[in-house]
């Protein structure tokens, strides 16, 4: 069936380093995505989102890639803080159907 | 604005117990939700509501109910709680409906809930 996943569950960078987490989605229909930032013991925290019609979007300190011929979505994170410690996901979209979301990587920060 | 909020923050109950899960937002939002969140899962959608008056089944919607109370709550009831539904529960809300051109869905605290 169609699924939202991650390539790997856990990420340990090093303080000032870039990150890079990525997402397999395996439904062509989906058009819509977003990551999401989950600190330990509380909600999921809205990040950034892009279209099917973009490949790439950026805001503060983080980016978005969509690769579509692959199904592959991917969030970096610029000079990681220890802040950016958390649990991210992503979620996919298509037209009107549920969002569906990933189990999500868990990124730790090194100082 | 507060944003999305839940209460209670944490709840314990046993088998058979009842609760609602209460859910308001103050970002003029038409839809809402409610998610589970269960450890190595991505969340699963359970109940939504596109606008005031309306819900929908998700995912996983077997052993609750939800009312769309007005346009700023949403609540969920377990009518007799199992522990298989041991949980952390999130609501959100989103411009979705009304001819608004955004899914960006946003979450509260969240709720955790045992059942002993």
């Amino acid at each position: 069936g169609e699924s939202v996943g991650l390539h790997l569950p856990t990420l340990s960078v090093q303080e000032g380093d870039n990150s890079i987490i990525n997402c397999a989605y395996s439904n062509s229909a989906s058009d819509y995505f977003i990551w999401y930032k989950q600190e330990s013991g509380k909600g999921p925290q809205f990040i950034i989102d892009i279209r099917s019609n973009m490949d790439k979007r950026q805001g503060q300190r983080v980016t978005v890639l969509l690769n579509k011929t692959v199904k592959h979505l991917s969030l970096q994170i610029a000079a990681t803080q220890p802040g950016d410690s958390a649990v991210y996901f992503c979620a996919e979209k298509a037209g009107n159907n549920d969002m569906r979301f990933g189990a999500g990587t868990r990124l730790t920060v090194k100082p | 604005n507060a944003g999305v909020t839940q209460t209670p923050k944490f709840q314990v109950l046993k088998t058979g117990q009842s609760m609602t899960l209460q859910c308001a937002q103050d970002m003029n939002h038409n839809s809402m939700y409610w998610y589970r969140q269960d450890p190595g899962m991505g969340l699963r959608l359970i109940y939504y509501s596109a606008s005031e008056g309306t819900t929908d089944k998700g995912e996983v919607p077997n052993g609750y109910n939800v009312s769309r109370l007005n346009k700023r709550e949403f609540s969920l009831r377990l009518e007799s709680a199992a522990p298989s539904q041991t949980s952390v529960y999130f609501c959100a809300s989103s411009e979705a409906g009304g001819g608004a051109d955004t899914d960006t869905q946003y979450f509260g605290p969240g709720t955790r809930l045992t059942v002993l």
